[in-house]
C-alpha cells in the first residue's frame, strides 16, 4: 500500500513568489495534515484538513493557505514567500480524527528552498 | 500550553550500548504520546505510541512507557545498532488534531 505522498520533492522559489505543494494520502485516509520543519524551530503544526474542510491551523499568517480536494488529496499554498519560510513541509494523513486513537502517518517531505 | 521537552542531541553511543532518550511533556486532559523517527533524508516515521497511563509502546526492540506520575515518556533500547542512527521525535496528542513534537534527539551509533 502506498504511504503519503508529497511533491515536488524540492522546490525553488524567489522571494515574494508563490509556492505550492501537494499532497496524497494514503488511499482510505480523510485526514490531511500539514507540518513545517524550519531549522532551529522544529516541527510546527501549520494546517488540519478533514473532508474537504480546514479544522483546524497552528499559528501561522493567512498567506499560508491549502485546501482540501474531493479524493482527499491536498495542497498547501504559500504566498509571498519570505525567507525564513525555507523548510522542510511534511504532509500526514489519518483515516480519521485522531481522538478515535488513529495514528498519523508522515510522508518525506517538499523542501522549500526561497532565495 | 501544551508542550514536550527532550533531551539535547546529539546522544553518541557504540554499537551494542544501551540507550536512553528523555521525553517530559505538559499537557491539559490526557494526551496520546509518540516517538517519530527520521532517519536522514526520509520524512518521519512512527516508532511507537502509548494512549493511556501505564502503556507500553515497542517497536523494533524500542520500548516506551507512558508515566502519568512522571509525565514522561522515556525512550529505551537494549541495544542499538548504527542502523539506529537517526532523530528521534517525542511527541503528543490531545486530541484537537495536531501533534506537539519535542525538537528531537539526534542518535548517533559507531560500529
Amino acid at each position: 500500500e502506498a504511504g503519503v505522498t508529497q511533491s515536488p520533492t524540492h522546490l525553488i522559489k524567489t522571494r515574494g513568489q508563490q509556492a505550492t505543494l501537494r499532497c496524497s494520502p494514503i488511499s482510505g485516509h480523510t485526514s490531511v495534515y500539514w507540518y513545517q520543519q524550519a531549522l532551529g524551530l522544529g516541527l510546527q503544526f501549520l494546517l488540519w484538513y478533514d473532508e474537504g474542510e480546514e479544522r483546524n491551523r497552528g499559528n501561522f499568517p493567512p498567506r499560508f493557505s491549502g485546501r482540501q480536494f474531493p479524493n482527499y488529496s491536498s495542497e498547501l499554498n504559500v504566498n509571498a514567500l519570505e525567507l525564513e519560510d525555507s523548510a522542510l513541509y511534511l504532509c500526514a494523513s489519518s483515516p480519521g480524527q485522531t481522538f478515535s486513537g488513529n495514528t498519523i502517518y508522515f510522508g518525506e517531505g517538499s523542501w522549500l528552498t526561497v532565495v | 500550553g501544551d508542550s514536550v521537552t527532550q533531551m539535547e542531541g546529539p546522544v553518541t553511543l557504540s554499537e551494542e550500548a544501551f540507550l536512553t532518550i528523555n521525553c517530559t511533556y505538559t499537557a491539559t486532559g490526557y494526551p496520546s504520546l509518540f516517538w517519530y523517527v527520521q532517519y536522514p533524508g526520509e520524512g518521519l516515521q512512527l516508532l511507537l505510541k502509548a494512549t493511556k497511563a501505564d502503556d507500553k509502546g515497542s517497536n523494533k526492540g524500542f520500548e516506551a512507557t507512558y508515566r502519568k506520575e512522571t509525565t514522561s515518556f522515556h525512550l529505551e533500547k537494549g541495544s542499538v545498532q548504527v542502523s539506529d542512527s537517526a532523530v528521534y521525535f517525542c511527541a503528543l496528542d490531545t486530541g484537537f488534531q495536531k501533534l506537539v513534537f519535542g525538537t528531537g534527539t539526534r542518535l548517533l551509533v559507531s560500529p
